[in-house]
């Protein structure tokens, strides 16, 4: 069952530009991953956030997350050629702290990085 | 290095021919994982393994099957594959303790005619 949902499922922006990416979900979560996509590829963890957090940040990654609106945001600032990839938010439902069962991906988001 | 190896990376068979995707992790994982990514649907869930002898059905296990026999193999098995099993393929992994957060293999790319 599909739990995230990111928006938009395209972006094409300028190199340097900062691209932001949301994603929002359906019940109550334990925490919230982004990974990252290079195509054809594995993903790749990049950032996780859990529930009783409201901002995070990885070098130029900073990720938010509104639990009363289920829903979070993934913003990379400064973009670069290889940003280039799809992007995918992950919410974990497990309340045991572990446990493959409790991670549901959305669909991804698509971020192109023009030169 | 640590990481989740999959085999074979790229396999095209044809329907009712059995065959398997091998999925080692040398992280010392308890939880395994499959997934399979399709256009427009995202990734989904086939089956995962909490441990040694446990495996657990996700999403979509209809027409697949898994062993763990050993903590650091999950294979996963198509009995007798048909075409709309053909999709990208990912195994993945996790520590028993804290976040859940995944490391996945390199993916393997099935064609079934």
């Amino acid at each position: 069952s599909q739990q995230g949902e990111e928006d938009p499922q395209a972006l094409s922006i300028q190199e340097g530009e900062n691209a932001t990416m949301n994603c929002s979900y359906k019940t109550s979560i334990n925490n919230l991953q982004w990974y990252r996509q290079n195509s054809g590829r594995g993903l790749v963890h990049l950032i996780l956030i859990r529930s009783n957090e409201r901002e995070k940040h990885s070098g130029r990654l900073r990720v938010t997350l509104d639990t009363s609106k289920k829903s979070s945001s993934l913003l990379i600032t400064a973009s670069r050629a290889a940003d280039t990839a799809s992007y995918f938010c992950a919410t974990d439902l497990s309340y045991s702290g572990g446990g493959a069962d409790g991670l549901t991906f959305g669909k991804g988001t698509h971020l192109i990085i023009q030169p | 290095e640590a990481q989740v190896t999959q085999n074979p990376r790229y396999l095209i068979t044809v329907t009712g021919k059995k065959l398997t995707v091998t999925c080692s992790q040398n992280m010392n994982h308890e939880y395994m994982s499959w997934y399979r990514q399709d256009p427009g649907l995202g990734l989904r869930q086939i089956y995962y393994s909490m441990n040694v002898e446990v495996t657990d059905k996700g999403d979509v296990p209809e027409g697949y099957k898994v062993s763990r026999k050993e903590k650091r193999n999950f294979p996963l098995i198509l009995e007798s594959p048909s075409p709309n099993q053909t999709s990208l393929y990912f195994c993945a992994s996790n520590r028993h303790s804290g976040a859940n957060v995944l490391t996945f293999g390199a993916g393997s790319r099935l064609t079934v005619l």
